[in-house]
């Protein structure tokens, strides 16, 4: 299975300050032959089911807003949130979809300062 | 806008058999892949299976003895079955729809393993 690690496990941001939650997988999720990296991100609030932000590493899901911006490849991920806003007290997630079984990070809960 | 809910016994006894429905509305099973999830309390999140439009399941390693995925294309459901269950298998269940990754997600129902 590919395992996959967040940092840090929990963080207090102002509100207005950037955000940076980092992921690293244990073996590369880029498909050469696409040159795509098959990671996501979700966000979940406290009693909700989680949400998906982010797909293909970069790609947005409809309705996020722009604040959110995934990047990174191979390995290396990273999910920002440019902006803290208070509705963006959540648990963060990465995940990835390359092999089966997908699996996720253990998650970041991200809370304001 | 895809809603899905989840259903089934909140509570089931040691040894027995989970066993969920999710139903889908506002959208044909056979647009995407359909998955369970699983969240015991207060941790994170475990990817349990899909099941493909074609009937084609796809389990995780460390439950695949244990787990049946099934669809019901007259009904628009699918299922979950998860046999011998002890105090670990305790979890919010999510039913969630897309494909590889989980772009429809159902609330989530709690089951609770305990005799």
């Amino acid at each position: 299975d590919i395992v996959m690690t967040q940092s840090p496990d929990s963080l207090a941001v102002s509100l207005g300050e950037r955000a940076t939650i980092n992921c690293k997988s244990s073996q590369s999720v880029l498909y050469t032959s696409n040159n795509k990296n098959y990671l996501a991100w979700y966000q979940q609030k406290p009693g909700q089911p989680p949400k998906l932000l982010i797909y293909w590493t970069s790609t947005r899901e409809y309705g996020v807003p722009d604040r959110f911006s995934g990047s990174g490849s191979g390995t290396d991920f990273t999910l920002t949130i440019s902006s803290l806003q208070a509705e963006d007290v959540a648990v963060y997630y990465c995940q990835q979809y390359y092999n089966s079984p997908w699996t996720f990070g253990q998650g970041t809960k991200v809370e304001i300062k | 806008q895809v809603q899905l809910r989840e259903s089934g016994p909140r509570l089931v006894k040691p040894s027995e058999t989970l066993s969920l429905t999710c139903s889908i509305s506002d959208s044909s099973i056979s647009n995407y892949y359909w998955s369970w999830i699983r969240q015991p309390p207060g941790k994170g999140l475990e990817y349990i299976g899909y099941i493909s439009y074609s009937g084609s399941a796809n389990y995780s390693p460390s439950l695949k003895s244990r787990v049946t995925i099934s669809l019901d294309t007259s009904k628009n459901q699918f299922s979950l079955r998860l046999s011998s269950v002890t105090a670990a298998d305790t979890a919010v269940y999510y039913c969630a729809g897309r494909g590889q990754f989980f772009q429809y997600w159902g609330q989530g129902t709690l089951v609770t393993v305990s005799s």
